[in-house]
């Protein structure tokens, strides 16, 4: 198993700026994901974040919207910038080990 | 993205009575599913899995079902409890290890 951490585990953002989360997990894994889940929906992947490459975006998620970092095997982070209402979301890293695939706790983000 | 719906469907069930929630799955190519549960506030947490390969999974009181004629899958809860109140996903494998995910059902359970 995995144990993940984010932080900030929740925000108030003002609209026009960035916010930035942090993903750690307690062990080294390949793969990291990160999800959005709006209010009252299911998750949607956002991009995958491997070490020492670039992430890879799944349709309508772009990098200069969401920059991903991805420094070492433990840790990645999420920018959503420029934000608007409509990025008001739960944000989900997310990693596999073997076939399973754990989550952290999410980080919840309003934007107003 | 892959997963939809703005509205997620209920279940109320009493509780000690058995559960069933139903997914949908898109990819006929899927090889791996899993069913996760997501309480208020925390992320989904790991239920149960099921490979193609397979038509049945049990775990403690809880059996995945998987109709690839379908492309169906369900999750049966036996004597649900109230801490099985939660919204339920399951999710699909079919890009080598990218998961796409239903679009969820809320269980409530009555004590």
């Amino acid at each position: 198993s995995a144990v993940i951490s984010q932080k900030p585990s929740r925000d108030i953002c003002q609209r026009g700026t960035s916010l930035t989360i942090q993903c750690q997990v307690d062990s080294q894994v390949t793969m990291m994901f990160w999800y959005r889940q709006q209010p009252g929906q299911s998750l949607t992947l956002i991009a995958t974040a491997n070490q020492g490459s670039e992430a890879t975006y799944e349709s309508g998620f772009v990098i200069d919207k969401f920059p991903i970092s991805r420094p070492n095997l433990t840790f990645s982070t999420l920018t959503v910038s420029n934000m608007s209402p409509e990025d008001s979301s739960i944000y989900l890293c997310s990693v596999q080990t073997s076939l399973e695939q754990f989550f952290g706790p999410g980080t919840r983000l309003t934007v107003l | 993205g892959e997963s939809v719906g703005l509205h997620l469907p209920t279940l109320s069930v009493q509780e000690g009575d058995n559960s069933i929630i139903n997914c949908a799955y898109s990819n006929s190519a899927s090889d791996y599913f899993i069913w996760y549960k997501q309480e208020s506030g925390k992320g989904p947490q790991f239920i149960i899995d099921i490979r193609s390969n397979m038509d049945k999974r049990q775990g403690q009181r809880v059996t995945v079902l998987l109709n690839k004629t379908v492309k169906h899958l369900s999750l049966q809860i036996a004597a649900t409890q109230p801490g099985d109140s939660a919204v339920y996903f399951c999710a699909e494998r079919y890009n080598f290890n990218k998961f796409y995910f239903g679009s969820g059902t809320k269980l409530n359970v009555k004590p």
